[in-house]
């Protein structure tokens, strides 16, 4: 168990829709990152948070935002769904800034009909 | 492109065989980490190299870190059935913003078979 909690485990949504993926980071943990894994593009980092500001952004569409609270649970909302939008979405954590190893929930796995 | 890419795609053995794996990467690092999934599941933290390191053990794994060829490799030792699973290497990479992300490679799918 990596202390890492996602919800939900699963979501099936419709074109157009929006969404909202939560994530528990590890209790400790100050920075939260959010990736999109798919079959074609891989595991894809996002966006980075770490003591509720953002840190780091990677190929983050503009429909999609996130943000950390200040009990340090974090929120990827998805607007505007798109088929290609189907994937796991992971949330990791770790302690500090930076390249150190990193804590996976286990996913919210996003179907868009 | 891909700061990182594993080689094999796909590696079949069987139980008790040693697996190896290949990372390899583009720009200068600060250091490389691997990572296993089991199907379905979130990656696991399997170990971190640092650029001045060249081996680094851990139970039955081994990873070795060329930072001249730009390369590094897990080693899985009597691998075992529990041992399927995608491996992924992971470096670290500045961006725009000045803070570091990881990029992960698209991983090796290992499968042991009993």
């Amino acid at each position: 168990d990596s202390g890492v909690t996602q919800t939900p485990k699963h979501l099936i949504t419709a074109t157009g829709q929006r969404v909202t993926l939560r994530c528990s980071p590890r209790s400790g943990d100050l920075s939260v990152y959010w990736y999109q894994q798919s079959l074609d593009q891989g595991l894809q980092f996002l966006i980075q948070y770490y003591n509720g500001e953002e840190r780091a952004k990677g190929n983050i569409l503009e429909r999609f935002s996130a943000q950390q609270f200040p009990d340090l649970h974090s929120e990827l909302n998805l607007s505007s769904l798109e088929l290609g939008d189907s994937a796991l979405y992971f949330c990791a954590s770790s302690w500090g800034n930076g390249n150190q190893p990193q804590h996976f929930g286990d996913g919210t796995r996003l179907s868009i009909l | 492109s891909q700061q990182g890419e594993e080689d094999p795609q796909a590696l079949s053995i069987q139980e008790g065989e040693n697996a190896t794996m290949n990372c390899s990467y583009k720009t200068s690092i600060n250091n490389l980490q691997w990572y296993r999934q089991n199907s379905g599941r979130g990656l696991v933290h399997l170990i971190l190299i640092r650029s001045n390191e060249r081996e680094k053990h851990s139970g039955r794994l081994r990873v070795t870190l060329d930072t001249s060829k730009k390369s590094s490799s897990l080693l899985i030792t009597a691998s075992r059935a529990a041992d399927t699973a995608s491996y992924f290497c992971a470096t670290d990479l500045l961006t725009q913003g000045g803070s570091e992300k990881l990029v992960f490679g698209k991983g090796t799918k290992l499968t042991v078979n009993p």
